[in-house]
């Protein structure tokens, strides 16, 4: 089992500030991923990365980026946030011999 | 494209009773699976099983059985002898081989135990 985490678990924030969600796990995993959330909804993929210097985007259009320095570490970072943003964005790894994604509790976005 | 169709909305079961949630998929291609994930009010996405297209057997985990009909498309969850700390989310997913194993999710069914 995984250990992903991520930070802040909450967050309220204006418009047009920049904001970067941390996710940090410690099992070596090669894959990571970025989801976004609306509430009751379903997930969409908006970024993921199958290693170091390895970013593409997912399924869902998104103005955040990310990056892939280290191993550990995928965080997301928002330049300007909008009302738009708000959403619960969940982080998730997976070994490379393994299918199942394993996630990190997400981060609630609330931009006013 | 992959689609992944979660028909029911929201479901009860009484406690200690077993509950199937419906999950039907789409896709053309021959190398895929199929996972169940359950979301608590709390927000994480808890894996709880997973079935291959080639695997022979129905899976289960615990409480969990994943009742797959390839001819159907259909892989609905079946949690038996219900409990209170089941009532959550529950999302249906579905990776395909020639897609990058990305995770496809249906929209969910709010499953809600009733003592």
């Amino acid at each position: 089992e995984a250990d992903i985490y991520q930070t802040p678990r909450y967050l309220v924030i204006g418009t047009g500030k920049k904001i970067t969600l941390e996710c940090s796990q410690t099992m070596g995993h090669d894959k990571m991923y970025w989801y976004q959330q609306d509430p009751g909804m379903e997930l969409h993929l908006i970024h993921y990365s199958y290693g170091v210097n390895s970013t593409e985007k997912g399924d869902l259009s998104s103005e955040s980026t990310v990056s892939r320095i280290r191993t550990e570490h995928f965080p997301l970072t928002l330049e300007s946030a909008r009302p738009s943003h708000t959403s619960q964005y969940l982080c998730a790894s997976r070994p490379g011999h393994r299918y199942e994604q394993y996630f990190g509790p997400g981060t609630r976005l609330t931009v006013t | 494209a992959q689609k992944i169709t979660q028909t029911q909305p929201g479901m009860f079961v009484q406690e200690k009773e077993a509950v199937t949630l419906d999950c039907t998929y789409d896709t053309s291609d021959p190398s895929y699976g199929l996972f169940w994930y359950k979301q608590p009010s709390s927000g994480e996405m808890i894996f709880l099983i997973y079935q291959g297209s080639y695997d022979q057997q129905n899976a289960t985990e615990g409480r969990y059985s994943l009742n797959f009909q390839k001819a159907r498309k259909s892989a609905n969850l079946v949690i038996s002898a219900s409990q209170l700390g089941d009532s959550a989310m529950y999302f249906c997913a579905m990776r395909v081989f020639n897609a990058g194993n990305m995770l496809t999710f249906g929209g969910g069914t709010r499953l809600m135990v009733k003592p």
